[in-house]
């Protein structure tokens, strides 16, 4: 059984364009996120939520946003799709008192 | 300032030997967790190893071995008898205080076992 799942794997679009990705996980774990991996493996975060609810929000366009209908699922819903929105997405969960963050198996997105 | 750095953004090591990943830390909370993460080229993100700050042993998990320096905030990976599949980008990252999502990379090690 797959702890963190994402779909889809693959996603071209076009300039413009509004994309989701969804995001689950099976670990009964509390704390979910969605990282940026860039051209050059640089991975950082733009949201984290605990239980539902939002506790970071990096310093992201407001045209990423995030939606945990409960806290097996994190989605993420990207407006006005830009060539620099091309990266890898991934997903991870985490749980106290450690917080080891699993991964899902990331997204590509390329944005022509 | 960086919180995790990783100076070496490339490494080579010759199969069956032992290497060492450096990464240091910067963090003014007395409670935090630090972690190390394989990224193959396959592209995946895998566990290998966690050390808390109050634990006083160095983490072990098989091959894999953090030696924790607290007083110099540094948590190196040790990797013994490399194999061909250890050849991928290793992750340091550190989890500040007891908050869930205060977690920060480093930019990783790309590491290349030879045969």
């Amino acid at each position: 059984d797959t702890a963190v799942s994402q779909t889809p794997k693959y996603l071209v679009t076009q300039m413009g364009n509004d994309k989701s990705i969804k995001c689950e996980q099976n670990l009964g774990h509390d704390t979910m996120y969605w990282y940026k991996q860039d051209s050059k493996k640089f991975l950082k975060i733009m949201f984290s939520y605990n239980n539902k609810e939002l506790i970071i929000n990096e310093t992201v366009p407001n045209r990423f946003s995030p939606k945990s209908p409960d806290k097996a699922h994190l989605n993420l819903h990207i407006n006005s799709l830009e060539l620099g929105d091309s990266a890898v997405y991934f997903c991870a969960s985490s749980q106290r008192p450690r917080e080891t963050q699993y991964f899902g198996p990331g997204t590509r997105l390329l944005v022509l | 300032a960086q919180k995790i750095t990783q100076t070496q953004p490339g490494m080579f090591v010759q199969e069956k030997e032992a290497v060492t990943l450096d990464c240091t830390y910067d963090t003014s909370d007395q409670s935090y967790g630090l972690f190390w993460y394989k990224q193959p080229s396959s592209g995946e993100m895998i566990f290998l190893i966690y050390q808390g700050s109050y634990d006083e042993q160095n983490a072990t998990e098989g091959r894999y071995s953090l030696n924790f320096q607290k007083a110099r905030k540094s948590a190196n990976l040790v990797i013994s008898a490399s194999q061909l599949g250890d050849s991928a980008m290793y992750f340091c990252a550190m989890r500040e205080g007891t908050n869930a999502g205060k977690s920060t990379f480093g930019d990783g090690t790309t590491l290349t076992v030879k045969p």
